[in-house]
Protein backbone atom coordinates (compact mmCIF):
# COMPACT_ATOMS: atom_id res chain seq x y z
CA UNK A 1 0.00 0.00 0.00
CA UNK A 2 1.41 3.40 -0.74
CA UNK A 3 2.78 5.60 1.91
CA UNK A 4 3.74 9.15 3.11
CA UNK A 5 7.32 9.19 3.99
CA UNK A 6 9.04 11.29 6.33
CA UNK A 7 12.29 12.05 7.13
CA UNK A 8 13.88 12.79 9.64
CA UNK A 9 12.12 10.54 12.63
CA UNK A 10 13.56 12.28 15.33
CA UNK A 11 15.10 15.88 15.08
CA UNK A 12 16.85 18.20 18.62
CA UNK A 13 17.58 21.32 17.60
CA UNK A 14 18.47 24.51 19.74
CA UNK A 15 15.83 27.53 20.33
CA UNK A 16 16.98 29.96 17.28
CA UNK A 17 17.80 27.54 14.54
CA UNK A 18 16.44 26.28 11.02
CA UNK A 19 15.36 22.79 10.63
CA UNK A 20 13.27 21.12 7.63
CA UNK A 21 11.28 18.54 7.53
CA UNK A 22 10.73 16.55 4.51
CA UNK A 23 8.02 14.58 3.55
CA UNK A 24 7.28 12.62 0.52
CA UNK A 25 3.64 12.23 -0.58
CA UNK A 26 1.92 9.75 -1.98
CA UNK A 27 2.92 10.37 -5.85
CA UNK A 28 -0.09 10.76 -7.61
CA UNK A 29 -1.76 12.84 -5.10
CA UNK A 30 -3.03 16.01 -5.18
CA UNK A 31 -3.52 17.58 -1.59
CA UNK A 32 -0.83 18.59 0.97
CA UNK A 33 -0.58 19.02 4.44
CA UNK A 34 1.47 19.68 7.56
CA UNK A 35 -0.13 19.10 11.10
CA UNK A 36 1.40 19.18 14.08
CA UNK A 37 0.64 17.85 17.48
CA UNK A 38 2.39 18.81 21.11
CA UNK A 39 2.38 15.22 22.98
CA UNK A 40 -1.09 13.96 24.03
CA UNK A 41 -2.68 16.68 22.64
CA UNK A 42 -5.43 16.97 19.42
CA UNK A 43 -3.84 17.26 15.92
CA UNK A 44 -3.58 21.23 14.80
CA UNK A 45 -3.34 21.93 11.44
CA UNK A 46 -0.92 24.22 10.37
CA UNK A 47 -0.89 24.39 6.12
CA UNK A 48 -2.38 22.89 2.52
CA UNK A 49 -0.63 23.01 -0.65
CA UNK A 50 -2.33 22.53 -4.18
CA UNK A 51 -1.22 23.13 -7.43
CA UNK A 52 2.05 24.57 -6.17
CA UNK A 53 1.00 27.09 -3.62
CA UNK A 54 -0.78 27.20 0.09
CA UNK A 55 -4.27 26.89 -0.15
CA UNK A 56 -5.11 27.53 3.27
CA UNK A 57 -3.08 28.60 6.60
CA UNK A 58 -3.58 28.57 10.09
CA UNK A 59 -3.19 31.43 12.64
CA UNK A 60 -0.07 28.60 13.84
CA UNK A 61 1.59 29.33 10.79
CA UNK A 62 3.11 32.53 10.67
CA UNK A 63 5.97 34.21 9.28
CA UNK A 64 8.78 31.94 10.83
CA UNK A 65 7.32 28.78 8.45
CA UNK A 66 7.34 27.93 4.64
CA UNK A 67 6.42 25.17 2.70
CA UNK A 68 7.84 24.19 -0.96
CA UNK A 69 7.67 21.63 -2.74
CA UNK A 70 10.82 22.01 -5.10
CA UNK A 71 10.81 19.24 -7.04
CA UNK A 72 7.87 17.55 -7.48
CA UNK A 73 8.17 14.72 -5.44
CA UNK A 74 9.07 15.99 -1.70
CA UNK A 75 7.49 18.60 0.20
CA UNK A 76 9.09 20.21 3.06
CA UNK A 77 8.38 22.25 5.98
CA UNK A 78 10.89 25.10 7.12
CA UNK A 79 11.33 26.55 10.27
CA UNK A 80 13.53 29.73 10.11
CA UNK A 81 14.00 30.51 14.23
CA UNK A 82 12.65 27.82 16.30
CA UNK A 83 11.16 28.07 19.40
CA UNK A 84 10.31 26.08 22.59
CA UNK A 85 7.04 25.92 21.58
CA UNK A 86 8.04 24.51 18.45
CA UNK A 87 8.27 21.26 20.03
CA UNK A 88 6.12 18.58 18.23
CA UNK A 89 4.91 15.98 16.56
CA UNK A 90 5.24 17.45 12.52
CA UNK A 91 2.78 14.91 10.22
CA UNK A 92 2.59 15.60 6.88
CA UNK A 93 -0.42 14.46 5.05
CA UNK A 94 -1.70 13.62 1.35
CA UNK A 95 -4.84 13.50 -0.42
CA UNK A 96 -6.04 12.16 -3.54
CA UNK A 97 -8.41 14.13 -5.76
CA UNK A 98 -12.23 13.32 -5.41
CA UNK A 99 -15.15 14.39 -2.62
CA UNK A 100 -14.45 10.89 -1.20
CA UNK A 101 -11.07 10.48 -0.37
CA UNK A 102 -9.24 10.58 3.44
CA UNK A 103 -6.01 11.60 4.34
CA UNK A 104 -2.38 9.31 4.67
CA UNK A 105 -0.25 10.67 7.22
CA UNK A 106 3.24 9.86 7.57
CA UNK A 107 4.52 8.42 10.55
CA UNK A 108 6.31 11.84 12.15
CA UNK A 109 8.84 13.94 12.96
CA UNK A 110 9.31 14.41 16.38
CA UNK A 111 10.72 17.89 16.79
CA UNK A 112 12.41 18.50 20.21
CA UNK A 113 13.72 22.06 20.66
CA UNK A 114 15.96 22.85 23.61
CA UNK B 1 -14.80 25.89 14.27
CA UNK B 2 -12.81 23.24 16.27
CA UNK B 3 -15.31 20.15 16.46
CA UNK B 4 -16.54 19.44 19.72
CA UNK B 5 -15.79 15.56 20.79
CA UNK B 6 -17.67 13.50 23.16
CA UNK B 7 -16.71 11.41 25.39
CA UNK B 8 -13.47 12.37 26.03
CA UNK B 9 -12.57 8.79 27.03
CA UNK B 10 -14.52 5.58 27.14
CA UNK B 11 -13.62 2.48 28.76
CA UNK B 12 -14.33 -0.50 27.54
CA UNK B 13 -14.73 -4.67 28.16
CA UNK B 14 -13.97 -6.65 25.07
CA UNK B 15 -17.58 -6.99 23.19
CA UNK B 16 -19.23 -4.11 24.31
CA UNK B 17 -20.23 -1.43 22.23
CA UNK B 18 -19.24 2.50 22.23
CA UNK B 19 -20.35 5.76 20.35
CA UNK B 20 -18.47 8.51 19.77
CA UNK B 21 -19.84 11.69 19.04
CA UNK B 22 -18.61 14.65 16.66
CA UNK B 23 -20.29 18.42 16.18
CA UNK B 24 -19.74 21.15 15.06
CA UNK B 25 -20.95 24.97 15.03
CA UNK B 26 -20.07 25.33 11.30
CA UNK B 27 -22.26 23.63 8.18
CA UNK B 28 -19.83 20.61 7.30
CA UNK B 29 -19.05 19.42 3.75
CA UNK B 30 -17.68 16.27 5.10
CA UNK B 31 -16.30 14.85 8.47
CA UNK B 32 -13.44 12.01 8.61
CA UNK B 33 -12.79 9.61 11.36
CA UNK B 34 -9.05 8.67 12.28
CA UNK B 35 -7.83 6.32 14.76
CA UNK B 36 -4.12 7.10 16.46
CA UNK B 37 -2.44 4.75 18.57
CA UNK B 38 0.40 5.98 20.85
CA UNK B 39 3.15 6.91 18.99
CA UNK B 40 1.62 6.36 15.71
CA UNK B 41 0.60 8.07 12.79
CA UNK B 42 -3.74 9.02 12.76
CA UNK B 43 -5.28 5.79 10.71
CA UNK B 44 -8.01 6.85 8.69
CA UNK B 45 -11.13 4.93 9.18
CA UNK B 46 -14.14 6.58 7.13
CA UNK B 47 -15.41 9.91 5.54
CA UNK B 48 -18.56 11.27 5.34
CA UNK B 49 -20.22 13.65 3.40
CA UNK B 50 -23.03 15.99 3.52
CA UNK B 51 -26.34 13.60 2.80
CA UNK B 52 -26.67 11.98 5.95
CA UNK B 53 -25.05 9.22 4.97
CA UNK B 54 -24.07 5.87 7.30
CA UNK B 55 -20.83 3.82 6.49
CA UNK B 56 -19.69 0.99 7.43
CA UNK B 57 -16.00 -0.46 8.11
CA UNK B 58 -16.22 -4.00 9.80
CA UNK B 59 -17.86 -3.69 13.00
CA UNK B 60 -17.02 -0.06 13.05
CA UNK B 61 -19.63 2.42 11.26
CA UNK B 62 -21.20 6.36 11.05
CA UNK B 63 -23.48 8.59 10.62
CA UNK B 64 -23.84 11.93 9.62
CA UNK B 65 -26.39 14.61 10.58
CA UNK B 66 -25.91 17.22 8.33
CA UNK B 67 -28.76 19.06 9.63
CA UNK B 68 -27.55 19.11 13.01
CA UNK B 69 -23.57 19.01 12.31
CA UNK B 70 -23.34 16.30 13.77
CA UNK B 71 -21.52 12.52 13.67
CA UNK B 72 -21.58 10.24 15.32
CA UNK B 73 -18.62 6.81 15.14
CA UNK B 74 -20.54 3.50 16.26
CA UNK B 75 -17.79 0.61 17.39
CA UNK B 76 -19.77 -2.25 17.99
CA UNK B 77 -18.32 -6.21 19.77
CA UNK B 78 -15.07 -4.50 20.89
CA UNK B 79 -11.30 -5.80 20.22
CA UNK B 80 -8.54 -5.26 21.97
CA UNK B 81 -7.21 -3.62 18.53
CA UNK B 82 -9.90 -0.94 18.85
CA UNK B 83 -7.73 0.79 21.75
CA UNK B 84 -6.51 3.89 20.63
CA UNK B 85 -7.66 7.70 20.28
CA UNK B 86 -10.52 8.38 17.54
CA UNK B 87 -10.20 11.67 16.22
CA UNK B 88 -13.03 13.12 13.93
CA UNK B 89 -11.51 15.77 11.37
CA UNK B 90 -14.25 18.23 10.08
CA UNK B 91 -14.58 20.14 6.48
CA UNK B 92 -16.74 23.68 5.87
CA UNK B 93 -15.54 23.13 2.01
CA UNK B 94 -14.81 20.81 -0.89
CA UNK B 95 -11.10 20.45 -2.91
CA UNK B 96 -8.33 22.95 -2.19
CA UNK B 97 -10.09 24.50 0.27
CA UNK B 98 -11.56 20.94 2.61
CA UNK B 99 -8.88 21.39 5.26
CA UNK B 100 -9.90 19.29 8.24
CA UNK B 101 -9.72 20.97 11.37
CA UNK B 102 -9.43 18.07 14.40
CA UNK B 103 -11.26 17.40 17.16
CA UNK B 104 -9.53 16.83 20.39
CA UNK B 105 -10.07 13.12 20.30
CA UNK B 106 -11.60 10.47 22.37
CA UNK B 107 -9.48 7.93 24.18
CA UNK B 108 -10.67 4.89 24.10
CA UNK B 109 -9.55 1.37 26.18
CA UNK B 110 -10.90 -2.12 25.70
CA UNK B 111 -9.60 -4.54 28.18
CA UNK B 112 -9.77 -7.99 28.16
Amino acid sequence: EPEVTQTPSHQVTQMGQEVILRCVPISNHLYFYWYRQILGQKVEFLVSFYNNEISEKSEIFDDQFSVERPDGSNFTLKIRSTKLEDSAMYFCASRGQGPGKGYTFGSGTRLTVV
Amino acid sequence: QQPVQSPQAVILREGEDAVINCSSSKALYSVHWYRQKHGEAPVFLMILLKGGEQKGHEKISASFNEKKQQSSLYLTASQLSYSGTYFCGTANYGGSQGNLIFGKGTKLSVKP
